[in-house]
């Protein structure tokens, strides 16, 4: 049973415009959320989190909105560029919990056009 | 250098085959990770340890051992490789809050 679900595989969007990736969870015990991009032949990097305390967290061109009561997130690129174009995978974890260990998503590949 | 280093890059092993993966970390972390990606499947957690003397199983364990030789040491163990096996492995180290991940061995199992 996924805890974590992108349902999204893949999303094309043109240069400059708005790129969202979303993402579900259905464990409520997560309290803290975090997106990572993949490029080919590279190990995932970090690029954002949120804390369940929030609602939104912006980070230049990266915005990640939390609806905690939809167990719902969504990462906005602004402008949108080519070199955005990897994979992103959405991952959410309980660090204080007794694992503290991140669920990833599937990932959903996204395609910035010229 | 790499905070996190994983050897080998590539490996094209055959069935039956005993392989090991290395992963180590200058982060100074005590949790290590490793985890299998499959094309559409995400990243899934195969083993994790949170310190030295701690093995934990994630959610594909099976077919697979680790070893925690130090703190910045994690290795990861097909005691009898099966073409199943065939992805992109990635090592990874965390706190509380961050992970850091190598850039990944792909093995392929003939």
């Amino acid at each position: 049973d996924q805890q974590v679900k992108q349902n999204s595989p893949s999303l094309s969007v043109q240069e400059g415009r708005i790129s969202i990736l979303n993402c579900d969870y259905t464990n409520s015990m997560f309290d803290y959320f975090l997106w990572y991009k993949k490029y080919p032949a590279e190990g995932p990097t970090f690029l954002i989190s949120i804390s369940s305390i929030k609602d939104k967290n912006e980070d230049g061109r990266f915005t990640v909105f939390l609806n905690k009561s939809a167990k719902h997130l969504s990462l906005h690129i602004v402008p949108s560029q080519p070199g955005d174009s990897a994979v992103y995978f959405c991952a959410a974890t309980n660090p204080q919990g007794s694992q503290g260990n991140l669920i990833f998503g599937k990932g959903t590949k996204l395609s910035v056009k010229p | 250098d790499a905070d996190v280093t994983q050897t080998p890059r590539n490996r094209i092993t055959k069935t039956g085959k005993r392989i090991m993966l290395e992963c180590s970390q200058t982060k100074g972390h005590d949790r290590m990770y490793w985890y299998r990606q499959d094309p559409g499947l995400g990243l899934q957690l195969i083993y994790y340890s949170f310190d030295v003397k701690d093995i934990n199983k994630g959610e594909i364990s099976d077919g697979y051992s680790v070893s925690r030789q130090a703190q910045a040491k994690f290795s990861l163990s097909l005691e009898s490789a099966i073409p199943n096996q065939t992805a992109l492995y990635f090592c990874a180290t965390s706190d509380h809050y961050g992970y850091t991940f190598g850039s990944g061995t792909r093995l392929t199992v003939v």
